[in-house]
């Protein structure tokens, strides 16, 4: 299971802290990974994260301003999101490996 | 990065049709391609990977097939609660990327 939380509103410009609690699988040894998806329009992956943090990708359009991370001995994932822009509007989801598990997602608006 | 275009983007079918989606990807992908049901207010999920492989839980009336750089999902005996956006994912390399789905309206 996996649960995000840290969503909420923020103005352009302004940073938010996401995380994501898994339980009941194999964190420590699974690839994960954020999706976004802004209403009405489809799934967009946004960052991948290796077991053991040692590698990352990113889509171009957040590259610089988004930062995946993890935390294996609490069983967390994170994602850093700074310099937001109205087109960052979107709920993200924390989704294992091969996107085979997702969360319920949490809404992020940026907005003035 | 890899495009997939997926085909066709909405359709209309009644309960007991066979209807096929059909996703191309820009270079291939060997069998690195899942397949998604998201129905409205809910979150995606997964119904088939590696190509042709299901999901524990996914009915026997969908399958999925293709290699390389065309793939297809097919529904056989249309249920009511299939209407859905179904969309298409290549993780073969970095950006993953999706179809932009297909609207099935029953």
């Amino acid at each position: 299971q996996l649960v995000e939380a840290g969503g909420g509103l923020v103005q352009p410009g302004g940073s938010l802290r996401l995380s994501c609690a898994a339980s009941g699988g194999t964190f420590s040894s699974s690839w994960m990974n954020w999706v976004r998806q802004t209403p009405g329009k489809g799934p967009e992956w946004v960052a991948i994260i290796k077991p053991d943090g040692s590698e990352k990708s990113y889509v171009d359009s957040v590259k610089g301003r988004f930062t995946i991370s993890r935390d294996n001995a609490r069983n967390s994932l994170y994602l850093e999101l700074s310099s937001l822009r109205a087109e960052d509007t979107a709920i993200y989801y924390c989704t294992t490996g091969w996107l085979g598990v997702w969360g319920q997602g949490t809404l992020v608006t940026v907005s003035s | 990065d890899i495009q997939m275009t997926q085909s066709p983007s909405a359709m209309s079918a009644s309960v007991g049709d066979r209807v096929t989606i059909t996703c191309r990807a820009s270079q291939g992908i060997s069998n690195n391609l899942a397949w998604f049901q998201q129905k409205p207010g809910k979150v995606p999920q997964r119904l088939i990977y590696a190509a042709s492989s299901f999901q524990s839980g996914v009915p026997s009336r969908f399958s999925g097939s293709g290699s390389g750089t065309e793939f297809t999902l097919t529904i056989n005996n249309l249920q009511p609660e299939d209407f859905a956006t179904y969309y298409c994912l290549q993780h073969n390399s970095f950006p993953f990327t999706f179809g932009q789905g297909t609207r099935l309206d029953i």
